[in-house]
């Protein structure tokens, strides 16, 4: 069994200030790890994914993100933030064996202020 | 090519009334997935199917819900007698494959029991 944990339920950040967003995991097994953004009112979209490799990841939207395997982590981090980078994100794994169900973290509300 | 399309995008059900979400997949997807997102929480696995069968319905709750793939048209996903636990945001995601490392997801149906 996996679980995934975000560490701060809400960032405020204010536009053009650079954003971290902490995303813990637990698992017995390997796994795949995936950030998604959902705007209100929206489904989630996919920013970016660690399948294997290079151990920081470029998203869309300027989205990057480090794996390390030692500390379970998977953060996302933008340099530079949009007020259109105001959503909730969702940090989620999945075992690489499985046929692709995944394990969301309860999600970290971003708020960017001008 | 269109998204994953849910509908309806909401919906307002009574106490006992029936409820029935319907998920068309993206072309050539044949694995559709259900999410249920509870509020101030990230999303659950419901359950996974693929055309005219259920492949893992481990999170479905053991009585009232229920969710078809049929050969033709959307996936359904069937609430009997809702309670007003049941509101919550419900997804879709679809792949073309087993396994993919890429799931689409729709907008949502969010349902309201009053």
């Amino acid at each position: 069994a996996q679980s995934v944990t975000q560490l701060d339920s809400q960032v405020p950040v204010f536009e053009e200030a650079p954003v971290e967003l902490r995303c813990n995991y637990s698992s017995s097994v390997s796994v795949y790890l995936f950030w998604y953004v959902q705007y209100p009112n929206q489904g989630l979209q996919l920013l970016l994914k660690y399948l294997s490799g290079s151990t920081l990841v470029k998203g869309i939207n300027g989205f990057e993100a480090e794996f390390n395997k030692s500390q379970t982590s998977f953060h996302l981090r933008k340099p530079s933030v949009h007020i259109s980078d105001t959503a909730e994100y969702f940090c989620a794994v999945r075992q690489t064996d499985s046929w692709g169900k995944l394990q969301f973290g309860a999600g970290t509300q971003v708020v960017v202020t001008p | 090519n269109a998204g994953v399309m849910q509908n309806p995008r909401h919906l307002v059900r009574r106490r006992g009334q029936e409820a029935r979400l319907r998920c068309s997949p993206m072309k050539g997807h044949s694995h559709v997935y259900w999410y249920r997102q509870l509020p101030e929480e990230g999303l659950k696995f419901m359950v996974y199917l693929q055309k005219e069968n259920i492949i893992d319905e481990s999170g479905m709750p053991k009585e009232r819900f229920s969710a078809e793939f049929p050969k033709e048209g959307p996936s359904i996903l069937r609430i009997q007698q809702v309670v007003r636990g049941d509101s919550a945001a419900y997804f879709c995601a679809s792949s073309p494959i087993q396994g993919d490392t890429e799931a689409f997801f729709g907008q949502g149906t969010r349902l309201t029991v009053v």
